[in-house]
């Protein structure tokens, strides 16, 4: 079985200072790992994936996530929030045991303060 | 641009009215799935077709059936609301192929169903 994590259900900061948005994943194959931003009363929209090639996986909007498979961990960060930053995130896992059916965290809500 | 589009945007219904939403795409993609998302909630996968093979997930309630006429379209059938069934409903789709694990998802803007 797949599971994801994640750790906060909110995070506040202020504009301009970093980002880190936490997920821990459990899976007893290499999963890809996703993560989707939704903003108020919109869809899903993909930041970023990871499927093996590398660990450090850039995505839109200036986030990145870096896949530590030690820690289980696929963490979600920027170096300086917008405040257009400000939505749910969810972090996403696929793949194991060769399933194509995606398994969503349940949300972190990011709030940014001006 | 669209490519996956969702009508209506937003839909009212009485308790124990029937409500059908519906979900195209031009990705001609092989898997079509709906989510049900609660206000400050994850989404949850009631069922998804790959192709024409329909696959309920088993917590989904009888209440809820979907139809796939084609690779395009895909109907979510609720037939009697209640007022738990208020939330965002989100189709989505990806490319499905069974030896590639690592899709992403496209999904629409969602319905907001109010069920009075």
């Amino acid at each position: 079985a797949q599971s994801v994590t994640q750790l906060d259900s909110h995070v506040s900061v202020s504009e301009g200072t970093p980002v880190l948005l936490r997920c821990n994943y459990s899976s007893s194959y290499s999963p890809s790992l996703f993560w989707y931003v939704q903003h108020p009363n919109k869809g899903l929209q993909l930041l970023l994936k990871y499927t093996s090639a590398a660990t450090l996986v850039k995505g839109i909007n200036g986030f990145e996530a870096e896949f530590k498979k030690s820690e289980t961990s696929f963490h979600l960060t920027k170096p300086s929030a917008h405040m257009s930053d400000a939505a749910e995130y969810f972090c996403v896992v696929s793949g194991t045991g060769g399933s194509y059916i995606p398994t969503f965290g349940r949300g972190t809500s990011l709030i940014v303060h001006p | 641009d669209a490519m996956v589009i969702q009508n209506p945007r937003y839909q009212v219904t009485q308790f124990g009215k029937p409500v059908t939403l519906s979900c195209s795409q031009t990705l001609n993609h092989n898997v079509m799935y709906w989510y049900q998302q609660k206000s400050s909630q994850a989404p949850k996968l009631l069922f998804h077709y790959y192709d024409k093979d329909f696959n309920n997930e088993a917590d989904t309630p009888d209440n809820f059936q979907s139809r796939r006429p084609n690779t395009s379209f895909c109907f979510l059938d609720i037939r009697s609301p209640g007022l738990g069934d208020t939330a965002m409903y989100l189709c989505a789709t990806s490319r499905g192929n069974r030896g590639l694990i690592n899709e992403k998802l496209f999904f629409g803007s969602g319905t907001q169903l109010s069920v009075l």
